[in-house]
């Protein structure tokens, strides 16, 4: 059964601080990694989706790297905002089906 | 397209109650999701739809629980009898298989 962990589950950093967020997984036997961000009271806006023959994937500030050998992902931001704050969720396949276990996120607090 | 659509955004009920969520996907989107968000448990996948056709019911807790899709534009989880620990945000979400899920802005149930 896939696991996923988030780690820390929260942390709280000066505006214009370069973060790293992490994600591990249990069952190495994934096709993609996706990165959700989600705001307080709403749904989750999917941010990058790494396919399992990619290493990594950018998105403006946003670098996820994929290794799936040691059942790691990293999510990195480049100079933090304070719009940057919310909640980030990594996940990941169950088997080969489309069911994603989710981790329980980072909750990130980028102070002005 | 205006997203995944959920219906209602918040609903309080009593415990023994029917309780019935809507869920309109993303248009041309073949695979359905329904999740549900508490803070003890964090995000778990309830069930699963392909082509309207239910694939993985593993996640539904018991059998007050019941998806239905009728159609490829529509979809309902129904709880009946509803009990306080049903009280969880749900949330609906669409792909088009193998990619990113886009989620709906939830529903807040509070079974009192």
């Amino acid at each position: 059964k896939q696991e996923v962990t988030q780690i820390p589950a929260a942390l709280s950093v000066p505006e214009g601080e370069n973060l790293v967020l992490n994600c591990s997984f249990t069952d190495s036997a994934i096709y993609n990694l996706q990165w959700f961000r989600q705001d307080p009271g709403k749904g989750l806006t999917s941010l990058l989706l790494i396919q399992s023959s990619q290493r990594e994937q950018t998105s403006g500030r946003l670098n996820a790297s994929l290794d799936k050998s040691s059942g790691r992902s990293t999510l990195y931001i480049a100079a933090s905002q304070p719009g940057d704050s919310a909640t980030y969720l990594c996940a990941v396949p169950q088997g080969g089906s489309e069911k994603l276990v989710f981790g329980k996120g980072t909750k990130l607090t980028v102070n002005p | 397209d205006a997203g995944v659509i959920q219906s209602p955004r918040h609903e309080v009920t009593e415990m023994g109650q029917e309780v019935t969520l809507r869920c309109k996907p993303i248009s041309g989107h073949d695979y359905l999701f329904w999740y549900r968000q508490t803070m003890m448990r964090g995000l778990e996948l309830l069930i699963y739809f392909n082509n309207n056709v239910p694939i993985d019911d593993s996640g539904m807790p018991e059998d007050r629980f019941s998806a239905k899709m009728p159609n490829a534009s529509f979809s309902t989880l129904k709880i009946q009898p509803s009990e306080p620990r049903d009280s969880a945000v749900y949330f609906c979400a669409s792909s088009l298989g193998s990619g990113t899920q886009y989620f709906g802005p939830g529903t807040r149930l509070l079974v009192l």
